[in-house]
């Protein structure tokens, strides 16, 4: 499995762009990368899914550059209400059937 | 539609006693998914379905725990003489199909005293 690594925690103030940044060097060719957000309390959520260049949805966007060993999740104009942990998986979308959770990255949003 | 459930929400229990924790998939959701969250923690796969039956069981930590899957829909995941170390979040994902995107129930808090 590729192991994924990010930033622990992240800070922002409402408004402001957020960009976290996940690294996933040893990403296999069948690898998807997702995005799931949770908050306290919750199951996590899926937020956004891709495999190669830029993936956008109403919540956020994902970046991706060519080599895949790496991918950017970014959310625009972030509020309170985006606090959160973020986790960055990397797996197939099948065949691997359970989803591999890191420690993900808390960011607080600030007013 | 209704989201993934589960019950109870929070449960305490003594040391030794077992616990029988329940999710109710979305309907016609064929794959199932069983996990665990320790606090402050990532997390950690136990158990998946497809349809009634299993094929990976990996991740159960230990021969106290099992699960089981009736109908193709409701599973119940079994802890017996349950440990201090068992204490976590429980949490339950279903997904329409394997390798499709996993929706997450609110989970059943489990405090063992």
């Amino acid at each position: 499995l590729a192991k994924t690594t990010q930033p622990i925690s992240m800070d922002s103030y409402e408004g402001q762009e957020v960009n976290i940044t996940c690294s996933h060097n040893n990403i296999a060719t069948n690898d998807y990368i997702t995005w799931y957000q949770q908050f306290p309390s919750q199951g996590p959520r899926f937020i956004i899914q891709g495999y190669k260049t830029k993936v956008t949805n109403e919540v956020a966007s994902l970046f991706i550059p060519a080599d895949r060993k790496s991918s950017t999740l970014s959310l625009p104009r972030v509020s309170l209400s985006d606090t959160a942990v973020y986790y960055c998986l990397v797996g197939r979308n099948t065949g691997r059937r359970a989803l591999t959770f890191g420690s993900g990255t808390r960011l607080q949003v600030q007013p | 539609g209704a989201g993934v459930s589960q019950s109870p929400s929070n449960k305490v229990t003594e040391k030794g006693k077992d616990v029988e924790l329940r999710c109710d998939p979305i309907s016609g959701h064929t794959a199932l998914y069983w996990y665990r969250q320790s606090l402050g923690q990532g997390l950690e796969f136990l158990i998946y379905f497809q349809g009634n039956s299993a094929p990976d069981k990996s991740g159960l930590p230990s021969d106290r725990f099992s699960a089981e899957r009736t109908g193709g829909s409701v599973s119940t995941l079994t802890i017996q003489r349950t440990q201090q170390e068992d204490s976590a979040v429980y949490l339950c994902a279903s997904s329409f199909g394997d390798g499709e995107t996993q929706y997450f129930g609110p989970g059943t808090r489990l405090l063992v005293l």
